[in-house]
């Protein structure tokens, strides 16, 4: 079973600061997706990493795919109220997608 | 707006009921998924169709799920004799299949079923 697993679970900053979220696991992924969701929607897809190493930039949003290709992070800088959400990885494994179980940040004003 | 749309974003049910929930991929998608949410965890593959085919199911698809797609555009999802434990968020995905990013899947709003 491949399992992916985040932290932290529950994040609460206030606006302004910098935070990282991570997503380990003990499988190799072909490619990692960063999805953001919010209550009772669909999650919406940020960016998809594929090649070992990877770092891609979404304006404040970095996110770096590790080398092995095993483990992600998202970082994120200067948040903002409307950066709060629930922060889902999730790795392709075969034709599905794993999620891991989510960052729930809240971005207070 | 040409994104994944699913129908209706909720349902509320007696236990023992039947429910048909109904995804329309993007049109141009020709795979696509079902995925099951709970409150606080992330979403769980259920099933996944290439075209008309369902190609896999998981173990979570228990005999009283079943899922379409019969003319491989829409899919719908039922459920029968539902049971509280079926109480989630049902959420459906489609991606191109074909092509560098044909694996990036796109998710529709979801089914909010409550089963009472």
């Amino acid at each position: 079973t491949q399992l992916l697993e985040q932290s932290p679970q529950f994040l609460s900053i206030q606006e302004g600061e910098n935070l990282t979220v991570y997503c380990n696991s003990s499988s190799v992924f072909s490619s990692l997706q960063w999805y953001r969701q919010e209550p009772g929607e669909g999650p919406v897809l940020l960016v998809t990493v594929v090649t070992g190493g990877e770092v891609k930039k979404l304006k404040r949003l970095t996110f770096q795919f590790g080398d092995a290709r095993k483990d992600s992070s998202l970082h994120i800088t200067a948040a903002q109220p409307g950066d709060t959400g629930l922060y889902l990885c999730s790795g392709n494994a075969g034709n599905m997608l794993t999620f891991g179980g989510g960052t729930r940040l809240m971005v207070k004003p | 707006d040409t994104g994944v749309s699913q129908d209706p974003r909720h349902k509320i049910t007696k236990r023992g009921q039947n429910v048909t929930f109904r995804c329309d991929p993007i049109s141009e998608h020709n795979r696509l998924y079902w995925y099951r949410q709970t409150l606080g965890q992330g979403p769980e593959f259920l099933t996944y169709f290439q075209n008309e085919a369902q190609l896999e199911k998981s173990r979570l698809l228990s005999d009283r799920f079943s899922a379409e797609r019969p003319k491989g555009s829409f899919s719908t999802l039922e459920i029968q004799r539902t049971e509280q434990g079926d109480s989630a968020m049902y959420l459906c995905a489609s991606s191109l299949g074909v092509g560098a990013t044909g694996n990036e899947q796109f998710f529709g709003p979801g089914t909010r079923l409550t089963v009472l």
